[in-house]
């Protein structure tokens, strides 16, 4: 079925940088899109940023273009997303997710939480 | 971006009810839509996705409707596990839009 395991969360001050990681397994990982989805304490559900199978490609939501950048290691099976430039409003539970062949979230990592907070 | 209207927000249903959620998208997205159930604390799970088609192991007394922009999730006979905070999500153009939820909970 598929398992992701996210790592990398913490608190961090307004500013500051943060690297997340997701380690993949039980599919094959380069056959798939990957994406990071966010949501803030007692929040819904936001979608973030999103890379490509073979990394050819990726998009950013509006709010974290310019500071956040998702990239893979398709050897390795992990996507990692480097957010710069941190805002309290960042502040959220981090989730990778696997995109299914046509669309949609088929597998989610159980999240790690993110807190911008001086 | 997409915009993607759920309601009603939040409901209260007795075990047994048949609920109906709907989702409504503020452009056409086809039957690009899926829905997700998530419990506190919890990742949230694939329910439907292509708007009508069943998810692997899902009960069949979950379904999803609807093309366009107007879309419905509806639970045939609520059970005590589906109390529960409920999302769709448009996967037809970037960025994918989620609507703002609904949650389910006991009457």
């Amino acid at each position: 079925q598929g398992q992701l395991v996210e790592s990398g969360g913490g608190v961090v001050q307004p500013g500051r940088s943060l690297r997340l990681s997701c380690a993949a397994s039980g599919f094959t990982f380069s056959d798939y899109g990957m994406y990071w989805v966010r949501q803030a304490p007692g929040k819904g559900l936001e979608s973030v940023a999103v890379i490509w199978n073979d990394g050819s490609n990726n998009y950013y939501t509006d709010s974290v273009k310019g500071r956040f950048t998702i990239s893979r290691d398709n050897s390795r099976s992990t996507v990692s997303l480097q957010m710069n430039s941190l805002r309290a409003e960042d502040t959220a539970v981090y989730f990778c997710a696997k995109v299914r062949s046509k669309g949609a979230f088929d597998i989610w990592g159980q999240g790690t939480m993110v807190t911008v907070s001086s | 971006a997409i915009q993607m209207t759920q309601s009603p927000s939040s409901l209260s249903a007795s075990v047994g009810d048949r609920v109906t959620i709907t989702c409504r998208a503020s452009q056409g997205v086809r039957d690009d839509l899926g829905w997700y159930q998530q419990k506190p604390g919890k990742a949230p799970k694939l329910l439907i996705y292509a708007a009508s088609i069943l998810d692997s192991g899902v009960p069949s007394r979950f379904s999803g409707s609807g093309s366009g922009t107007d879309f419905t999730l509806t639970i045939s006979s609520l059970q005590p596990e589906d109390f529960a905070t409920y999302y769709c999500l448009q996967d037809y153009t970037y960025p994918w839009t989620f609507g703002q939820g609904t949650k389910v909970e006991i009457k």
